[in-house]
């Protein structure tokens, strides 16, 4: 069975510009997680889907992040624009309802 | 609230002796408790996970943890360390009665000395 994917695995940037992230989560998991990895630091959540509905987002920076899962498979995050202290590991994960979250490898983010 | 303190950021060991990472949690309710590992660019995985069942808890590649409620405490063990186990691990507390809502330790990082 395969994990969870994300895309791509590392991305460097310069600051100000515009940058994507994709999830596909494991076959038949409804809920998908993207979590914030700072160096050093344990992942904290960014934003909780349940199928296509977005139920805890109030860690997202929502002036410059936004994501989205318009058929609640696979999801985008984006920031837009991408500020030097973006710089980090976003990862995504995914469970069936509440039980055990699994992660994908995580996008490496070096803004410039 | 719900958080957790992982009381070392480094631990160092050598092959075949045992492993001891330390975890303290805070949880206004009954917690669920789990052992992430993190291998350097790889995703995490879940080594084990305590559901309020038995409080000795046994997980993949050797590691246990035991839930000890009076003392707040859930450190992860392994009687002998492989080259293998040198990794990343956190310890994540969840009291939302499900694995959605999780709160992840600082993490300790382990390394293993031939």
């Amino acid at each position: 069975e395969a994990g969870v994917v994300q895309s791509p695995r590392y991305k460097i940037i310069e600051k100000k510009q515009p940058v994507a992230f994709w999830c596909n989560p494991i076959s038949g998991h409804n809920t998908l997680y993207w979590y914030l990895q700072n160096l050093g630091q344990g992942p904290e959540l960014l934003i909780r889907y349940e199928n296509e509905e977005a139920v805890d987002d109030s860690q997202l920076p929502k002036d410059r992040f936004s994501a989205e899962r318009l058929k609640g498979v696979d999801s985008t995050l984006k920031i837009q624009p991408a500020e030097l202290g973006d710089s980090a590991v976003y990862l995504c994960a995914s469970s069936l309802y509440g039980d055990t979250q699994y992660f994908g490898p995580g996008t490496r983010l070096t803004v410039l | 609230a719900q958080s957790v303190t992982q009381l070392d950021s480094h631990v160092s060991v050598s092959e075949g002796t045992p492993v001891l990472l330390r975890c303290n949690y805070s949880s206004s309710y009954s917690p669920s408790l789990f052992w992430y590992v993190q291998h350097p660019n790889k995703g995490l995985q879940l080594l084990l996970k305590y559901t309020s069942a038995a409080t000795l808890v046994k997980g993949i590649n050797g590691f246990e943890a035991e839930f000890k409620k009076s003392e707040t405490s859930f450190h992860l063990t392994k009687p002998s360390a492989h080259m293998s186990d040198a990794a990343e691990y956190f310890c994540v507390v969840s009291d939302s009665g499900s694995a959605r809502q999780l709160t992840f330790g600082s993490g300790t990082q382990l390394t293993v000395l031939p």
